[in-house]
């Protein structure tokens, strides 16, 4: 099972609102990451947690914030968006050990910011 | 600065054919490299990897080949099929800390019937 749960799907959101994107996996991964990708551009990582800690914040504005609730999920959190926010949010994750690297991804939440 | 570049936007075959798909990377600190497949509004899909100690890594239709004094690999597909259409993304990472995976452009193949 090489399965990440995204939800939702879809996502409207107007600028004054707050909500949040889940992520799910249940590999054993202890390695998880927000992308961003935006139309015919590839993914623009975001945020790693390894070990449930956030290890990279690529300096993502604050109107971002993500958590790790347990190795298992991860959420990422969104206050006072603006349009240019709307993309596609792709959640990863990867096992820290053996020698295998791959990192897989949820089928992606797709935001629009109105 | 882009650590790795797929300087062929699009790439259109004929089905059966090979389909050639390439990557450059300038940072040599990578050690292990990455082909996506991605379809419009959905996440990447895991196609093969490859680690820098080995030179070519095959998985049915899909082989990668690299070529580390270079600092190129490529992926191949043979035969090509309708179905393989989508944008193909490169990816590598270097080991130590988390690993990030630094993508490519991506390259978007048409396979035509």
């Amino acid at each position: 099972d090489t399965e990440v749960t995204q939800t939702p799907k879809h996502l409207v959101m107007g600028m004054t609102n707050k909500k949040s994107l889940k992520c799910e996996q249940h590999m054993g991964h202890r390695a998880m990451y927000w992308y961003k990708q935006k139309a015919k551009k590839p993914p623009e990582l975001m945020f790693v947690y390894s070990y449930e800690k956030l290890s990279i914040n690529e300096s993502v504005p604050s109107r971002f914030s993500p958590e790790c609730p347990n190795s298992s999920l991860l959420n990422l959190h969104l206050h006072a968006l603006q349009p240019e926010d709307s993309a596609l949010y792709l959640c990863a994750s990867k096992s820290r050990q053996g020698p295998h690297r791959e990192a897989f991804f949820g089928q992606g939440t797709r935001l629009t910011v109105v | 600065d882009q650590q790795v570049k797929q300087n062929s936007p699009s790439l259109s075959v004929q089905e059966g054919r090979i389909s050639i798909l390439n990557c450059d990377y300038t940072n040599s600190m990578f050690d292990y490299f990455l082909w996506y497949k991605k379809y419009p509004a959905e996440g990447p899909t895991f196609l093969i990897s490859i680690s820098s100690i080995k030179d070519k890594n095959e998985d049915g239709r899909f082989t990668v080949f690299l070529n580390k004094s270079a600092k190129h690999l490529s992926l191949h597909i043979v035969p090509s099929q309708p179905g393989d259409s989508a944008v193909y993304f490169c990816a590598a990472s270097a080991q130590g800390g988390s690993e990030k995976l630094v993508f490519g452009k991506g390259t978007k193949l048409t396979v035509n019937p």
